[in-house]
C-alpha cells in the first residue's frame, strides 16, 4: 500500500538553529510531492511542491525541499529557524497522475525554543 | 473573507444524531475534497468531487456521505454519529490550470465532538 512516513513526531529547536524534517514515501513511481504547514487553529498552508526538474524546490517563508529518488525522500529545510515556524508540518504525496488525491504523512510538530 | 468557508467551526453532537458540516469556495476551482484529521493520522481522504455531477470515495467513507449542490458547495454529513467520528474535518479544493495546478487549498476547519 502506498504510505508516507514522517519520522519524527516532535522537534524541538532553537531560534536561530537549522532544522530538516524527514519524508519518506513508499511505491515505485515518482509523485508529486509537497510540504504543508498548519499552524494551530488554522487549515493548511502549502510550502512547497515538486512535480519534475530541478530536484532542489524552494518555498515560502525560507524554506526548500531536496527530492531524492534513490532514497524515497522529500526532506524539508530550513537554514535558520525563527519563532513564529512553531506549527506543525506535513509531507504529502500523490500518486494519482494529477487527480489530486493526496496522501499525508501523520506530521512533525515543530516547537521553537528562544 | 476565507475563500474556503467551512461552517460550523465547531460542532458537539450525540450518538446517533444526524450533523452536516457545509463547506462553500470562492475561488472558481471545480474539484473539492472532505480530509478528516486525527492526532498522529495525518489527513485522511473521505471523499472527492471533481464537478457536480462527479462523487467520488475515498480512503475512510464508510459512515460518511456527502452532496455537491453547486460548483460552489460541497456538504459532508454523518447520518448517525458516532464517539469514533470525533475529529477535525477539513474541507479543501484544487484546480487543474495555472500555477497553483495540484495545489489544495483548505479551508480553516470543523471541529466535531460526538458524546
Amino acid at each position: 500500500a502506498q504510505s508516507v512516513t514522517q519520522p519524527d513526531i516532535h522537534i524541538t529547536v532553537s531560534e536561530g538553529a537549522s532544522l530538516e524534517l524527514r519524508c519518506n514515501y513508499s511505491y515505485g513511481a515518482t509523485p508529486y510531492l509537497f510540504w504543508y504547514v498548519q499552524s494551530p487553529g488554522q487549515g493548511l498552508q502549502l510550502l512547497l511542491k515538486y512535480f519534475s526538474g530541478d530536484t532542489l524546490v524552494q518555498g515560502i517563508k525560507g524554506f526548500e525541499a531536496e527530492f531524492k529518488r534513490s532514497q524515497s525522500s522529500f526532506n524539508l529545510r530550513k537554514p535558520s529557524v525563527h519563532w513564529s515556524d512553531a506549527a506543525e508540518y506535513f509531507c504529502a504525496v500523490d500518486w494519482s497522475g494529477g487527480y489530486n488525491k493526496l496522501i499525508f504523512g501523520a506530521g512533525t510538530r515543530l516547537a521553537v525554543h528562544p | 473573507d476565507a475563500d474556503v468557508t467551512q461552517t460550523p467551526r465547531n460542532r458537539i453532537t450525540k450518538t446517533g444524531k444526524r450533523i452536516m458540516l457545509e463547506c462553500s469556495q470562492t475561488k472558481g476551482h471545480d474539484r473539492m475534497y472532505w480530509y478528516r484529521q486525527d492526532p498522529g493520522l495525518g489527513l485522511q481522504l473521505i471523499y472527492y468531487s471533481f464537478d457536480v455531477k462527479d462523487i467520488n470515495k475515498g480512503e475512510i467513507s464508510d459512515g460518511y456521505s456527502v452532496s455537491r449542490q453547486a460548483q460552489a458547495k460541497f456538504s459532508l454529513s454523518l447520518e448517525s454519529a458516532i464517539p469514533n467520528q470525533t475529529a477535525l474535518y477539513f474541507c479543501a479544493t484544487s484546480t487543474v490550470t495555472g500555477a497553483n495546478t495540484g495545489e489544495l487549498f483548505f479551508g480553516e476547519g470543523s471541529r466535531l465532538t460526538v458524546l
